[in-house]
């Protein structure tokens, strides 16, 4: 039973708009949750995180909001660029960390 | 720094055969990890560290072993192989680990691994 979902397996949008990449987990006992982004041939690398007390977290362009009654989590890229074209996983962390199936990302021109 | 690097980055197998793949990291991390990425799947954990000379397992450890000789190296065997391993290998390190308020992970590339 998968705990963290990512239901949108492919996302398009074009430079300049917004990026909202979404996220659903089903168990209330996390710590934190993070976003990794990967780019084709390389590993994940580490995007931006949010404590479970918090519920908005923004680091330039990137902004991660926590909805907890809906177990809901998302993450904003304003305005989005090509170089933003990654493959973009949740995870959860509550001692580990449980990744979601990622989200592929193309911005286009 | 070279941070986590992996070897090697491609690998074909056939059933039954074994392999090692090496992970190693410079940033004086306590902690590692393999991962396995699997299409649909996400990233899945296969077995950790949490210091020289420790492994513990993850959620996908079958067919798999680890060690973890010098704090540096993370090793992850595969005694026989099955094509149901066929996957991309990830490792990751990182300063902090389970028991902490957060652990950012640092990955390798990646090695791409095909049993035939």
């Amino acid at each position: 039973d998968q705990q963290v979902k990512q239901n949108s397996p492919s996302l398009s949008v074009q430079e300049g708009r917004i990026s909202i990449l979404n996220c659903d987990y089903t168990n209330s006992m996390f710590d934190y949750f993070l976003w990794y982004k990967k780019y084709p041939a390389e590993g994940p690398t580490f995007l931006i995180s949010i404590s479970s007390i918090k519920d908005k977290n923004e680091d330039g362009r990137f902004t991660v909001f926590l909805n907890k009654s809906a177990k809901h989590l998302s993450l904003h890229i304003v305005p989005s660029q090509p170089g933003d074209s990654a493959v973009y996983f949740c995870a959860i962390y509550d001692g580990k960390l449980t990744f979601g199936t990622g989200t592929r990302l193309q911005v286009t021109l | 720094n070279a941070g986590v690097t992996q070897t090697p980055k491609f690998r074909v197998l056939k059933t039954g055969q074994s392999m090692t793949l090496l992970c190693a990291q410079d940033m004086n991390h306590e902690y590692m990890y393999w991962y396995r990425q699997d299409p649909g799947m996400g990233l899945r954990l296969i077995h950790y560290s949490v210091g020289e000379g420790t492994t513990a397992k993850g959620e996908v450890p079958d067919g798999y072993n680890v060690s973890r000789l010098k704090k540096q190296n993370f090793l992850l065997g595969l005694e026989s192989a099955a094509p149901s391993q066929t996957s991309v290998y990830f490792c990751a390190s990182s300063y902090f680990g389970p028991g902490s308020s957060y652990n950012e992970q640092f990955f390798g590339p990646g090695t791409r691994l095909t049993v035939l």
